[in-house]
């Protein structure tokens, strides 16, 4: 199975700040990797697919780099409506895993 | 309006089954890759089951050989039948569906999920 490092688990941020989440595989996925938005109580939300394609309607804040084993998540100016838990998920091969989750809370 | 709507949770006792189901509306749930996602209490997500749009189905090693992913075309509607199950099934059930996945060389990727149901909560208690 391929294991998902995500980091870091859990983060302090101001409004206005730039936020990086990274996403390490343990092997090569290409750009089999997307990223979700989950607030309490609420279904996961697409945010990026496919490494660094942004999905429909998603502000243009949030961006997705990386390609093989590194992969990172950009949020350029964190908005009160941003403070949620962010998950990678590898969409290379079963079981299509996530990552720990990164929890961004308010400083 | 693309949708998904799961229901069938509840509190089971251990070694009971339970059936999900998820209604689809706004696609055809028959020509996607459909997947199972749940997350316990407190925890991250993880990914459970899929089923392609030519019928094939894989499984996490935590529940292969007690869950089965299923598909009524009439009723455009995803089940998981849910068999012997444990204290740590217990979680929110989601299902989504996938974009943009494919088959190639014999391997299928399933792109992206999207959208999400709104998740149903499984209870696993004595």
């Amino acid at each position: 199975d391929i294991q998902m490092t995500q980091s870091p688990s859990s983060l302090s941020a101001s409004v206005g700040d730039r936020v990086t989440i990274t996403c390490r595989t343990s092997q090569s996925i290409s750009g089999y990797l997307n990223w979700y938005q989950q607030k309490p109580g609420k279904a996961p939300k697409l945010l990026i697919y496919a490494a660094s394609s942004l999905q429909s309607g998603v502000p243009s804040r949030f961006s997705g780099s990386g390609s093989g084993t590194d992969f990172t998540l950009t949020i350029s100016s964190l908005q009160p409506e941003d403070f949620a838990t962010y998950y990678c998920q590898q969409s290379y091969s079963t079981p299509y895993t996530f990552g720990g989750g990164t929890k961004v809370e308010i400083k | 309006e693309v949708q998904l709507v799961e229901t069938g949770g509840g509190l089971i006792q251990p070694g009971g089954s339970l059936r999900l189901s998820c209604a689809a509306s706004g696609f055809t749930v028959s020509s996607n890759y459909m997947n199972w996602v749940r997350q316990a209490p407190g925890k991250g997500l993880e990914w459970v089951s899929v089923i392609y749009s030519g019928g094939s189905t894989y499984y996490a090693d935590s529940v292969k050989g007690r869950f089965t992913i299923s598909r009524d075309n009439s009723k455009n509607t995803l089940y998981l039948q849910m068999n012997s199950l444990r204290a740590e099934d217990t979680a929110v059930y989601y299902c989504a569906r996938s974009l943009g996945g494919y088959c190639s060389g014999g391997s299928c990727y399933p792109g992206w999920f999207d959208p999400w149901g709104q998740g149903t909560l499984v209870t696993v208690s004595s």
